[in-house]
Formats: C-alpha cells, structure tokens, sequence
C-alpha cells in the first residue's frame, strides 16, 4: 500500500527555474525521506527530515515536513538537465517493524 | 567505499520457474531490505533481514523468500514466477535499522 502521494505526477520546466513537488502521507511517521531515480534505475538519497524537524537544506534542495497536514515538500532550486529523474518521498513509522513506505513519485523534466 | 551491488542486472524467465537475486551490501552495514516496482503499484517493500533474521516482510505470496548470509549478503527467491513478478527488484543497505538506506542498481526481472 502507498503511504506518500507526490503531487504533481509529472512536471516540465525549463533550466533554471526551481521546481516543487509535493508529498502526502496519511499515517504518523518517524522520519520522511526524498530519493531520486533515474529512469529505471537505483534510487538516490536527497534528504531525510525527521518528524521533530520542519525544514531542511542540502545543496539546491530544500525540504519541508508539515506533519499537521501530513505533507512534505521537495524543492530544487536553479535547476539543470541533469535533474531529469523521478522523484520520491518514503516515510517510516519507526518502531521494530521497520519499512520504507513509498509514494508513485514525481517525474521532472527539465529542459536545456 | 562500494556501494550495494545487485546481480544481475537482468534476467529472463519463463512462468513456472524461480529465480535467485543476490544483494551484496555497503561494507559494515548489517540490514538489508528488498523492495519490488512496477509501473502499476510503484515501490513496494519486500521483507528486511538483520544479522541474518528477517525483521520484517511486506504483503507478498509466500513464493517470496529471501535469506540473509553472516557476511550480510542477501538473496531473494521467487518460485513458481507468474507474469505479474516482472519488475525491477532493488535492494537497499543500511548500518542499523532506521538508518539511511542506499540502494543498489536493481535487477530486472522479466517473466515470459
């Protein structure tokens, strides 16, 4: 079952602009988590952001967790070609029954 | 450092038979999750092993099997494949459990 929902399913801009996706989730959860995949293959890791947390930063990438809404948000400044991927958060509920719960992801294109 | 290593990279089989993906994780960490994706139902959690335990395990057949060796590799089994089991199958490595997990290549797994 999927936990996160990314909003928008896909999305194209052009280099240099910033792009946001968005994240729901619907049960309480430890940390959420945003990787990134290019076309078929592993998955990158971002960025983690723990449920204590509200903002995060990394580079271009910023991360909000609203954990009263149950919603994240990825944002990825300045953007270039290289960050054509789909794009994916994952949260954890903690506890001994560990698991990454994925949402069906945001696919970027960005175009030169 | 290397990072995980999934073999192969890409298998065929036929409906009836099984097939065996192997999982060699990140030097030191000890978990080892396995998750499937597909178009259709996305990312989805496989089962996760810890010093050779298995820790967890998603909502899947029991044609999924999975083992974990004391130098933490892993495999995972699929008997008796059914279309349906075409997908790329990753696995991922972390140092402890809620840990972050890096994810090797995948192995792509097509069922004629």
């Amino acid at each position: 079952s999927q936990q996160g929902e990314e909003d928008p399913q896909a999305l194209s801009i052009q280099e240099g602009e910033n792009a946001t996706m968005n994240c729901s989730y619907k049960t309480s959860i430890n940390n959420l988590q945003w990787y990134r995949q290019n076309s078929g293959r592993g998955l990158v890791h971002l960025i983690l952001i723990r449920s204590n947390e509200r903002e995060k930063h990394s580079g271009r990438l910023r991360v909000t967790l609203d954990t009263s809404k149950k919603s994240s948000s990825l944002l990825i400044t300045a953007s270039r070609a290289a960050d054509t991927a789909s794009y994916f958060c994952a949260t954890d509920s903690g506890g001994s029954n560990y698991k990454l719960t994925f949402g069906k992801g945001t696919l970027l294109t960005v175009n030169p | 450092k290397a990072g995980v290593t999934q073999t192969p990279r890409y298998l065929i089989k036929t409906r009836g038979q099984q097939v065996t993906l192997s999982c060699s994780p990140i030097s030191g960490h000890r978990s080892v999750s396995w998750y499937q994706q597909t178009p259709g139902q996305g990312l989805q959690f496989l089962f996760e092993y810890f010093s050779e335990t298995q820790r967890n395990k998603g909502n899947f057949p029991g044609r999924f099997s999975g083992r974990q060796f004391s130098n933490s590799r892993s495999e995972m089994n699929v008997s008796t494949l059914e279309l349906g089991d075409s997908a790329l199958y990753l696995c991922a490595s972390s140092f402890g459990q809620g840990d972050i997990q890096y994810f090797g290549a995948g192995t792509r797994l097509s069922v004629l």
